[in-house]
């Protein structure tokens, strides 16, 4: 059974902190996904990455970095966090033509 | 960047009848994957159906099916005999060759109701 695992489900954090959203698939795709999602807005690229340690912007890059040292792991980085940062995060990867997500990151920013 | 476009978002249906939600895309490439997700309220997302742009015949999943109209880059999705666990967000996605560059709608709320 495929996976894709993040590690958190819900995450509270404060203004102006370093937070890391995690990503793992067991599948060895090569592509992998962060978007972000908002009501009315629906899901948003960030980043994706079809490679390790390669990385492409998204449509909403900005307050974000990532990091993918390794195939399976794509990490999702707020330098410093801000409120308009609170939504859910998901991650995906995929692998010629099929992707599959992860639960969701529920992320509160105070 | 692809651009996807849901024009409807919210809907509803009576349960065992037939609702078809739309989506338009823009793209320049002629190679390409189009979905419809299903997210209900557990978040995860559900793949309900996927075509490849290649192919002309539409692509059917029991109840589900797309009306695939490449020239119009259309896309839309007909749930049949509508149940009550088809109530959800529905997202539909584009997706390019190669490096899989995924891009989605806002989405469509749909309810079924009893």
């Amino acid at each position: 059974d495929v996976k894709v695992t993040q590690s958190s489900r819900y995450l509270v954090k404060r203004t102006g902190e370093k937070v890391f959203l995690e990503c793992v698939q067991d599948m060895d795709h090569e592509n992998m996904f962060w978007y972000r999602q908002d009501p009315g807005l629906g899901l948003r690229l960030i980043y994706f990455s079809y490679d390790v340690k390669m990385k492409e912007k998204g449509d909403i890059p900005e307050g974000y970095s990532v990091s993918r040292e390794k195939k399976e792991r794509f990490s999702l980085i707020l330098e410093s966090a801000s409120t308009n940062q609170t939504s859910m995060y998901l991650c995906a990867s995929s692998l010629r033509g099929n992707a599959f997500f992860g639960q969701g990151t529920r992320l509160t920013v105070v | 960047a692809q651009t996807v476009t849901q024009s409807q978002p919210e809907m509803s249906v009576q349960e065992a009848e037939t609702v078809t939600l739309s989506c338009t895309y823009d793209t320049s490439e002629n190679n390409y994957y189009l979905f419809w997700y299903k997210q209900p309220p557990s978040r995860q997302m559900i793949l309900v159906i996927r075509q490849e742009a290649y192919k002309q015949q539409n692509a059917t999943e029991n109840r589900f099916s797309v009306n695939f109209q490449k020239a119009a880059k259309s896309f839309s999705l007909k749930i049949s005999d509508s149940q009550l666990g088809d109530t959800a967000m529905y997202f539909c996605a584009f997706m390019k060759l190669g490096n899989n560059d995924m891009r989605f709608g806002a989405g469509t709320r749909l309810t079924v109701k009893p």
